[in-house]
């Protein structure tokens, strides 16, 4: 059965520190791979996305993306963490149907 | 394009009261679906249409649970009657076929 996982619930990072937010996907074929963010009160973000070519998928606010078939993960990274960056992030794939992972909630301490 | 339109945005009902969402997609995108977000049990997919056409409803919780999309520019999830554990942020999303979905900024229902 297809489905994402992410492992960390909860991550707590200082702000400056580099950050990595895991997901684990099973599917039968490479799906379509995405990162969505939401900030408390709001709806979800699209962050990036992976259909094909590179790799590294670059998106907005500064976080980038690594799809590793071998693992068959797409963990969402940033180099220096902000603290308007606290929020929930979301991991999500599709090729017929969408799943999304469980999300991990960042807190980011000054 | 406005993106995805949700109204209303905050609804506080009584128990037994008949609840309706609306949503409107971004035009072109031929899928709409509509998600339940709780702190206990996280974003859920309740049903999501094709082309107008319900395709899976499985996450509908229950029969006090309706949605329908009568054309391309509108879609209304409707709880008839609502109870307090229907209390949640509802999201409705739209997307092109195999492409991101884009959220609207959800409803926050209070049913008490």
């Amino acid at each position: 059965a297809q489905s994402v996982t992410q492992p960390d619930i909860h991550i707590t990072v200082s702000e400056g520190a580099s950050l990595e937010l895991r997901c684990n996907y099973s599917y039968g074929a490479t799906p379509y791979l995405f990162w969505y963010v939401q900030s408390p009160g709001q709806g979800l973000q699209l962050l990036l996305k992976y259909f094909s070519g590179d790799t590294l998928v670059q998106g907005i606010k500064g976080f980038e993306a690594e799809f590793k078939r071998s693992q068959s993960s797409f963990n969402l990274r940033k180099p220096s963490v902000h603290w308007s960056d606290a929020a929930e992030y979301f991991c999500a794939v599709t090729r017929n149907q969408f799943y999304f992972g469980t999300g991990t909630s960042l807190t980011v301490i000054p | 394009d406005a993106g995805v339109i949700q109204s209303p945005r905050h609804e506080v009902t009584e128990m037994g009261q008949e609840v309706t969402l609306r949503c409107k997609p971004i035009s072109g995108h031929d899928y709409l679906f509509w998600y339940r977000q709780t702190m206990m049990r996280g974003l859920e997919l309740l049903i999501y249409f094709n082309n107008n056409v319900p395709i899976d409803d499985s996450g509908m919780p229950e029969d006090r649970f309706s949605a329908k999309m009568p054309n391309a520019s509108f879609s209304t999830l409707k709880i008839q009657p609502s109870e307090p554990r229907d209390s949640a942020v509802y999201f409705c999303a739209s997307s092109l076929p195999g492409s991101e979905q884009y959220f609207g900024p959800g409803t926050r229902l209070t049913v008490t």
